[in-house]
């Protein structure tokens, strides 16, 4: 049981173009899923929460604007990287949470996808 | 938000030694989970904890919360080259309001 999809694995675009990455939960619901980013040899770095339903809360620094975080279902999120530059490269990673429910507390951890490596050209 | 810490860093042994990596904050989690991190895919639940002095076992991995619920160790025995990967401690705070990652233990493990 809780199985991610992370879709894609490899992205290779253009300057300028931009990208979305997919995550689904495959037999759970995520009330709750995260965005990581991961750069070489080092650990995960929080972008932002993403509650079902409502918008998603950014980590300071993170621009809003550049990643465009949608989470409109209870098994899926989207990532959306805009007009992508080289410095956005990276091994982006999500996450999700089966929340059991609002305003309750389910004790439950946090499930990976396999992430997306986005190399911009 | 919390900072966690983990040490070693980095951690080169020969295959059957035992090892022992340490995940320490100054403040309390409500839960905390580890990580297993191979190259190019997401990190992998191993074990949650959630009541301070906690141990639990999954083979040949031991997993010990500390009593204030503040620490937490996770000690291999007899090292395999499987076990190779990056270790990652996540604390989860005020009963999932976040979740905090440490840096990362970088277990390699030689046959």
């Amino acid at each position: 049981g809780a199985v991610v999809s992370q879709h894609p694995s490899w992205v290779i675009c253009k300057s300028g173009t931009s990208v979305k990455i997919e995550c689904r939960s495959l037999d759970f619901q995520a009330t709750t899923m995260f965005w990581y980013r991961q750069f070489p040899k080092q650990s995960l770095m929080l972008m932002a929460t993403s509650n079902e339903g409502s918008k998603a809360t950014y980590e300071q620094g993170v621009e809003k604007d550049k990643f465009l975080i949608n989470h409109a279902s209870l098994t899926l999120s989207t990532l959306t990287v805009t007009s992508a530059h080289p410095e956005d490269s990276s091994f982006y990673i999500c996450s999700a949470r089966d929340g059991g429910g609002a305003g309750t507390y389910s004790n439950q951890p946090q499930h990976f996808g396999d992430g997306t490596r986005l190399s911009i050209l | 938000t919390q900072l966690l810490e983990q040490s070693p860093q980095f951690l080169s042994i020969q295959e059957g030694e035992n090892l022992t990596v340490y995940c320490n904050s100054s403040s309390v989690f409500s839960s905390l989970q580890w990580y297993r991190q191979e190259p190019g895919e997401g990190p992998v639940l191993l074990v949650t904890v959630v009541t301070g002095g906690e141990v639990k076992k999954l083979k040949r991995l031991t997993f010990q919360f500390g009593d204030a619920r503040k620490d937490s160790s996770l000690h291999i025995t007899a090292a395999q080259p499987g076990d190779t990967g990056l270790y990652l401690c996540a604390g989860e705070e005020n009963y999932g309001q976040n979740f905090v990652f440490g840096p990362g233990t970088r277990l390699s493990a030689l046959p």
